[in-house]
């Protein structure tokens, strides 16, 4: 029973490096999302998806671009990583509307 | 559009004592409210949730009350338990019902 399924758990970058966060879901839920996680704001969403093959843009989405590779799995890429990108990421899925979301174990991102 | 303000923390508490955590909403319409659990390390986890408009949501001993009339959702626990030392957020979906919007988070330590 994995539910949602984040990898990796914790990574360095340097300034400039790029990354890609993978996320896979197995509750064949159609709707996906990145958030990040910093000290005093809470969670702030980055990007969603909510059905196979479409992607919008939450709060936070400059620095990131996302793909929704199939109905599993959405991943979140930083092209070129800066101090700023430092955090906690976070997926979750959910299925239909205004229904409860699951989330992952989280991507503790430090970039130096 | 839609959003939450929920007290800031941390909250301190002796074990055994009378919990609660303010949270207030705007929205249109009335979407479902949910209330989640972050433990240290760990990815956000339900807490639980209500539907409509004076649902009582409940788990653990948590409870919270739907109320429309003070926009609330406050989380209140009888007797809280050093296991209870976590961060609660609530939550509730934009107006599009496309993705969930977080709090920033309660912090609340329970000492024995």
């Amino acid at each position: 029973n994995a539910g949602v399924t984040q990898t990796p758990k914790f990574q360095v970058l340097k300034t400039g490096q790029s990354m890609t966060l993978q996320c896979a879901q197995d509750m064949n839920h159609n709707s996906m999302y990145w958030y990040r996680q910093d000290p005093g704001m809470g969670l702030r969403l980055i990007y969603y998806s909510a059905s196979e093959g479409t992607t919008d843009k939450g709060e936070v989405p400059n620095g990131y671009n996302v793909s929704r590779l199939n109905k599993r799995e959405f991943s979140l890429r930083l092209e070129s990583a800066a101090p700023s990108q430092t955090s906690v990421y976070f997926c979750a899925s959910s299925g239909q509307l205004n229904t409860e979301a699951f989330f992952g174990q989280g991507t503790r991102l430090t970039v130096v | 559009g839609n959003s939450v303000t929920q007290m800031e923390g941390p909250v301190t508490l002796s074990e055994e004592a009378f919990l609660t955590i303010n949270c207030t909403y705007t929205a249109t319409g009335y979407p479902s409210l949910f209330w989640y659990v972050q433990y240290p390390g760990e990815g956000l986890q339900l807490l639980l949730k209500a539907t409509k408009a004076d649902d009582k949501g409940s788990n653990k001993g948590f409870e919270a009350t739907y109320r429309k009339e003070t926009t609330s959702f406050h989380l209140e626990k009888g007797s809280v338990q050093v296991s209870d030392s976590a961060v609660y957020f609530c939550a509730l979906y934009n107006q599009a019902g496309t993705a969930l919007i977080f709090g920033k988070g309660t912090t609340l330590s329970v000492s024995s």
